[in-house]
């Protein structure tokens, strides 16, 4: 079982609508990242995550330690949202480097 | 400023042969972390240096190295290249705090034949 689940793996919206992808982790973390990539494969680093929530523009994230669960939320989505959003964890302070999910594929269509 | 640069950006190799790819950190950040994204299997990490020292490894064999120089560019070395190592070697790079944002260069699309 992967460390890092992502749900849906693909999802396809219409323009406008609110979007929710989920993840959940089953280690210890001290941060939840959010990432976007592209189809030319380049990866933005949305959110980094300890507690709480975060927004940025129409995107929010949410997280909540207890469920070891993370949320983003895309409001009044676009085509230009149309990516691969990756949920990465850092599991110990050990480790600094990130353990990811596989991905959620968004198709967003006008 | 700048951000994350990889060369090459594409590469072909045949099996067998050696490959060095090279990353260059934002200014400032000393942690660089490389991961493969093989078709497929999603982003794995690599390779973790900090401060010119290798901190981490993933579960990768031994005929992945790399170094950090004292610029903190880094290049990752593959020897002995094998089919399956074609992927997408992405950098990424942070200022060496605990927890960070990484910042990722746009990465390295390796292909063995």
């Amino acid at each position: 079982k992967n460390e890092v689940e992502q749900s849906p793996q693909n999802l396809t919206a219409q323009e406008g609508e609110f979007i929710t992808i989920n993840c959940s982790y089953s280690v210890g973390i001290s941060a939840l990242h959010w990432l976007q990539q592209h189809p030319g494969g380049g990866i933005v680093s949305l959110f980094m995550l300890s507690s709480g929530k975060k927004k940025h523009g129409r995107l929010i994230a949410t997280i909540n330690i207890q469920e070891k669960h993370s949320s983003l939320h895309i409001t009044a989505s676009h085509p230009r949202d149309s990516a691969v959003y990756i949920c990465a964890v850092s599991p110990s302070r050990s480790s600094y480097q990130l353990t990811f999910g596989k991905g959620t594929k968004l198709s967003v269509i006008p | 400023e700048a951000g994350v640069t990889q060369s090459p950006t594409h590469l072909i190799k045949t099996r067998g042969q050696q490959v060095t790819l090279r990353c260059s950190p934002i200014s400032g950040h000393t942690s660089v972390y490389w991961y493969q994204q093989a078709l497929g299997l999603g982003l794995q990490f690599l390779l973790w240096y900090d401060e010119g020292e290798e901190r981490n490894r993933g579960n990768f064999p031994p005929r992945f190295s790399g170094r950090q120089f004292p610029n903190y560019s880094s290049e990752l070395n593959v020897n002995a290249l094998e089919l399956e190592d074609s992927a997408l070697y992405l950098c990424a790079s942070s200022l060496g705090d605990f927890p960070d944002t990484q910042y990722f260069g746009p990465g390295t699309r390796l292909t063995v034949l």
